[in-house]
């Protein structure tokens, strides 16, 4: 049974730090996504990553991808209040392409 | 810019009543999935559709939850009778389908949930 861990689960930072957020998984596959969820509001998909050694940015976000490791990396890079979500990776695996969450990461930047 | 949509958006119920949910994928998506989020937790697929017929429902508790898409478009999820640990939202997404199996085309798109308050 595939299991993703993220890590933290809470995130309090400031504006204009940098952090990490991490995400493992438990075995082979193919394609690992990062998703934001807005309190209340759905999941909006950031990042699809494919292969070994993928890297992908946009805006203050940069997610990588180390399939040997089984980890993914969400990079925050100049925290700006308006960054404050929820961001879940999701692992697909399986016959049907099934995605496992990870529980979420609650990130708040603070002013 | 095509959405999923769901409806309603909020349902309040009372334990032992049923309720139904609906959804209408993104035009021309093949695959249709419902899930579960419990508040603070990850998305938990419930079912799992490719065109009208059923490919995954293992985490669906199929004494009390039904699901169909009966022309493999839009679809209805059921909960008859609810409890109240079927509090939670209730998230339908969509994509193209796995015989265009890509990158682009296997990312799942999430409609606005439904929240369920069972009393």
């Amino acid at each position: 049974e595939l299991k993703v861990e993220q890590n933290p689960l809470f995130l309090s930072m400031q504006e204009g730090k940098n952090y990490t957020i991490y995400c493992n998984y438990s075995t082979t596959s193919d394609r690992l996504y990062w998703y934001r969820q807005d309190p209340g509001k759905s999941l909006e998909s950031l990042f699809v990553l494919l292969s070994n050694g993928a890297v992908k940015q946009e805006g203050r976000l940069m997610a990588s991808l180390d399939t040997k490791a089984r980890l993914s990396t969400l990079h925050i890079t100049a925290a700006v209040h308006d960054l404050s979500a929820t961001y879940f990776c999701a692992v697909s695996g399986g016959s049907n392409y099934k995605l496992t969450f990870g529980k979420g990461t609650l990130l708040t930047v603070n002013p | 810019e095509a959405e999923v949509a769901q409806s309603p958006r909020y349902k309040i119920t009372e334990k032992s009543q049923a309720v139904a949910f609906w959804c209408d994928p993104i035009s021309g998506h093949a695959t249709l999935y419902w899930y579960r989020q419990i508040l603070g937790q990850g998305p938990e697929l419930l079912v799992q559709f490719q065109d009208e017929s059923v490919v995954d429902d293992s985490q669906l508790p199929k004494d009390r939850f039904s699901a169909e898409r009966l022309k493999g478009v839009d679809s209805t999820l059921k909960i008859q009778p609810a409890e109240l640990g079927d509090s939670a939202m209730y998230l339908c997404a969509s994509s193209l389908g796995d015989r265009f199996r890509s990158a682009s085309t296997d990312t799942q798109y999430f409609g606005p949930g439904t929240r369920l308050t069972v009393l």
